[in-house]
């Protein structure tokens, strides 16, 4: 089965410039996550989408941050104008429904996209 | 704010040597813990999601622990070896959203041949 798929793995651009990052989940996971995670700390939440609908994003910097689930399948996370604070790995993460006990929500993570912005 | 500590920071040990490091988390509300494993360059890999009080779980020579009454769970790996270099995250999840949890900053561990 292949896991959560990220492209680009790295991606380095100079300032004021946009950035978009793309992620596959696992086939019929229905949570999909975008974390970002700063070095030296760990993964903080960006949002988080069941199926199409984004239900918590309440992290995510509107004013320069965009994202979209197109069909509840695939995912891309935009940022238009990047700034240098923005350098980071950004992680895709993606589970079953919340409610399978089984399950416990074990979140299922890309390899991520290390940004450096210059 | 929900608050998640890792210590150590980092550690450094000789391979062969046990060790063990600690997550501290909200005791209140308590959900599910979580254990990652993120290699360099690859994708951070669950090890264990704990739920209960007492919980002990195991993997080959990596096990954890769990204190949901005082908040804190350790993992320990038996007898290091290299590839067990790597970062170890915890993460807390709560009764007020099953699907978002919160991470620790990690702790980084490095076996020295």
């Amino acid at each position: 089965e292949a896991g959560v798929v990220q492209s680009p793995r790295y991606k380095i651009i100079e300032k004021k410039q946009p950035v978009a990052f793309w992620c596959n989940p696992i086939s019929g996971h229905n949570t999909l996550y975008w974390y970002r995670q700063n070095l030296g700390q760990g993964p903080e939440l960006l949002i988080r989408y069941e199926n199409e609908e984004a239900v918590d994003d309440s992290q995510l910097p509107k004013d320069r941050f965009s994202a979209e689930r197109l069909k509840g399948v695939d995912s891309t996370l935009k940022i238009q104008p990047a700034e240098l604070g923005d350098s980071a790995v950004y992680l895709c993460a993606s589970s079953l429904r919340p409610d399978t006990s089984l399950a416990k929500n074990i979140q299922y993570f890309g390899a991520g996209t290390r940004l450096s912005v210059l | 704010i929900l608050n998640v500590e890792q210590s150590p920071q980092s550690l450094h040990v000789q391979e062969g040597d046990s060790t063990n490091f600690t997550c501290s988390f909200p005791s209140s509300n308590f959900y599910a813990l979580h254990w990652y494993r993120w290699e360099t360059a690859k994708s951070p890999e669950a090890l264990f999601v704990m739920t209960l009080n007492g919980d002990e779980k195991k993997k080959g020579r990596i096990s954890a622990t769990l204190n949901t009454k005082e908040g804190y769970s350790y993992l320990y790996i038996k007898g290091s070896q290299p590839e067990d270099s790597a970062t170890y995250l915890c993460a807390f999840g709560d009764h007020s959203s099953a699907s978002k949890i919160i991470f620790g900053s990690g702790t980084r561990l490095s076996i020295r041949p």
